[in-house]
């Protein structure tokens, strides 16, 4: 089973600051199977970014991925007061995984 | 527009049976693999099984292999959940989601693009 390991746990930051939220696999993975999603409290997640780099539909350009192999970025440009969430990685490859999450707070 | 509902959540005791439902609207519902992912209280998330279009693959989690069976209705629009043998550590919200394919000249892309809202299921005596 690949394991994703998400870093930070927790990120502290303000409104209009940049987010950098990293995602490591045990193994290198297919780009095309990584995919970003974004879960607020009680809420169903949202996908935000898959192939690594590609964004959703209606996702904002200030979200971006990028990566390969085994270390992948989910990069928030500058974060609005709406961004503040859980943010998972997820791999689509032998099985399916996910990270164990990054809590995104407002500083 | 996609929809996902589940249904058929709530208090079951251990060593019991439940089975979850989840209804489709708007997509030809053959035409995709559906999911099940789960998430414990305060916890992340992890998925739970698989299941081809036409329902002739199916895929589970090693944490519920030989309890939990995944079924479709393509004449219905309708996921299913049958769970056995529950478990406390099977509590939880139970998200079925849509598995989007994208193939392109080099690659093919999966995801997860649509979720429901889930439906808690409480394993406890």
């Amino acid at each position: 089973e690949i394991v994703l390991t998400q870093s930070p746990g927790t990120l502290s930051l303000s409104p209009g600051e940049r987010a950098t939220l990293s995602c490591r696999a045990s193994q290198s993975i297919s780009s095309s199977y990584l995919a970003w999603y974004q879960q607020k409290p009680g809420q169903a997640p949202r996908l935000l970014i898959y192939g690594a780099s590609s964004r959703a539909t209606g996702i904002p350009d200030r979200f971006s991925g990028s990566g390969s192999g085994t270390d992948f970025t989910l990069t928030i440009s500058r974060l609005e007061p709406e961004d503040f969430a859980v943010y998972y990685c997820q791999q689509y490859g032998s099985s399916i995984t996910f990270g164990q999450g990054t809590r995104l707070e407002i500083k | 527009e996609v929809q996902l509902l589940e249904s058929g959540g709530g208090l079951v005791q251990p060593g019991g049976s439940l089975r979850l439902s989840c209804a489709a609207s708007g997509f030809t519902f053959s035409s995709y693999a559906l999911n099940w992912v789960r998430q414990a209280p305060g916890k992340g998330l992890e998925w739970v099984s698989a299941i081809s279009g036409s329902g002739g693959s199916t895929y589970y989690a090693d944490s519920v292999k030989g309890r939990f069976t995944i079924s479709r209705d393509n004449s219905k629009n309708t996921l299913y959940l049958q769970m056995n043998s529950l478990r406390a550590e099977d509590t939880a919200v139970y998200y079925c989601a849509r598995r989007q394919t994208v193939v392109v000249v080099a690659a093919t892309y999966y995801y997860f693009d649509y979720w429901g809202q889930g439906t808690l299921v409480t394993v406890s005596s």
